[in-house]
């Protein structure tokens, strides 16, 4: 099975700062790559697919990019509402084991 | 509105069974692939079931093979998960969601608000 390594685990930001996160896959899977949010106590919400296309009504302050075994998320200037927890997930399967953005 | 609505969740002894269904509204329900996804308490998401529209394909997560079955009525607009055999480690809310377009490997919308599934004794 493939497996889905995102990095960091946490982090701490300020509102306006820019935000990376990283998803690496264990081997080769194209651009089959999805990005989720989470609240605590809510569903994921769906904000990139296919590694880089944004999600209807998703701002455009999300980007993604990447292809092959890295990927990347970028919440160009963070928000006071997207203080969350982010997985990347291959394909329809496995998901990555989640970065919390949290409040500095 | 697309609207999911999933229900059947509880309190279950180990070895026992439950069916959770969730019933879909507001897109043509047998035009998309149906899907199944678990968080157990204070943990990350874990894909657990998918169904293509006709029903005609199934996958399954390796932990859960043999003993859990989705199906879906498309009659009825509703996606089934029968869990049989059942662990404690099957304890979580699990959500049903919508694939978001024809391709199942495009990600997942929208999502269920999630029922809670109990494993204990």
């Amino acid at each position: 099975d493939i497996q889905m390594t995102q990095s960091p685990s946490s982090l701490s930001a300020s509102v306006g700062d820019r935000v990376t996160i990283t998803c690496r896959a264990s081997q080769s899977i194209s651009r089959y790559l999805n990005w989720y949010q989470q609240k605590p106590g809510k569903a994921p919400k769906l904000l990139i697919y296919a590694a880089s296309s944004l999600q209807s009504g998703v701002p455009s302050r999300f980007s993604g990019s990447g292809s092959g075994t890295d990927f990347t998320l970028t919440i160009g200037s963070l928000q006071p509402e997207d203080f969350a927890t982010y997985y990347c997930q291959q394909s329809y399967r496995t998901f990555g084991q989640g970065t919390k953005v949290e409040v500095k | 509105e697309v609207q999911l609505l999933e229900s059947g969740g509880g309190l279950v002894q180990p070895g026992g069974s439950l069916r959770l269904s969730c019933a879909a509204s507001g897109f043509t329900f047998n035009n998309y692939a149906m899907n199944w996804v678990r968080q157990a308490p204070g943990t990350g998401l874990q894909w657990v079931s998918s169904i293509s529209g006709s029903g005609e394909s199934t996958y399954y997560t390796d932990s859960v093979k043999g003993r859990f079955t989705i199906s879906r009525d498309n009659s009825k607009n509703t996606v089934y998960l029968q869990m049989n055999s059942l662990r404690a480690d099957d304890t979580a809310v699990y959500y049903c969601a919508k694939a978001r377009g024809w391709e199942l490997a495009e990600g997942f919308d929208p999502w269920g608000q999630g029922t809670l599934v109990t494993v204990s004794s």
